[in-house]
């Protein structure tokens, strides 16, 4: 159990373009989903932390107006990287923690966010 | 301030042990987890500690010494397919994951 989905697994997109990342729990409810970015050898920077209904927490630093989040359902969040330049090349998992249970949080596969 | 330590690189030998070592620093604490991360994948679960000691399961080990901020995963009868970066993270009072920057473990047939 506690599958976590990430929709695309790669995406290369053109700058000035918008990308949109899924992010879903397939077989529990997620009351808190999070947003990481990853660069190459590096650990897990959170971005921002979504939770059902309401608006997100953005890290200090994220920009809430390039990477929109939404978490609209138990089960669905989305990350909208908004006219997307080069820079934000990176590799964006991420990872669910059941309303039950306040210590696991699960992970998608992540997203490979390629713009040329 | 919060902070996770732990080493950037290790070595190993196919068969041998190998102990990583995390020290943290967190605004209150709930556990301290380690995943496990291969190359281009996202980050794999291995164990959770929150009261001391050691916690074993199969060929991976963990220990956790609240005291003193410290906790090792211990990899026994190492496998080419350990080599991965390893993650130490310690949740703190929010539950808010603090991440460390991995320990990227290489093992030699």
């Amino acid at each position: 159990g506690a599958v976590v989905s990430q929709h695309p697994s790669r995406v290369i997109c053109k700058s000035g373009t918008s990308v949109k990342i899924e992010c879903r729990s397939l077989d529990f409810q997620a009351t808190t989903m999070f947003w990481y970015r990853q660069f190459p050898k590096k650990s897990l920077m959170l971005m921002a932390t979504s939770n059902e209904g309401s608006k997100a927490t953005y890290e200090q630093g994220v920009e809430k107006d390039k990477f929109l989040i939404n978490h609209a359902s138990l089960t669905l969040s989305t990350l909208t990287v908004t006219s997307a330049h080069p820079e934000d090349s990176s590799f964006y998992i991420c990872s669910a923690r059941p309303g039950t249970d306040f210590y696991e949080q699960y992970f998608g596969p992540g997203t490979r966010l390629t713009v040329t | 301030g919060q902070n996770i330590d732990q080493p950037t690189e290790m070595t190993a030998t196919e068969g041998a042990i190998v102990q990583i070592n995390c020290t943290y620093q967190t605004s209150g604490f709930n556990g301290l987890f380690w995943y496990q991360q291969h190359a281009g994948e996202a980050p794999t679960f291995l164990s959770y500690n929150v009261l001391d000691g050691l916690e074993e399961k199969g060929r991976f080990s963990s220990f956790l010494s609240r005291s003193k901020g410290y906790s090792y995963l211990l990899l026994k009868e190492l496998q080419m397919k350990d080599s991965a970066s390893y993650l130490c993270a310690a949740s703190d009072s929010n539950y808010q994951l603090i991440w460390g920057a991995g320990t990227k473990l290489i093992i030699k047939p």
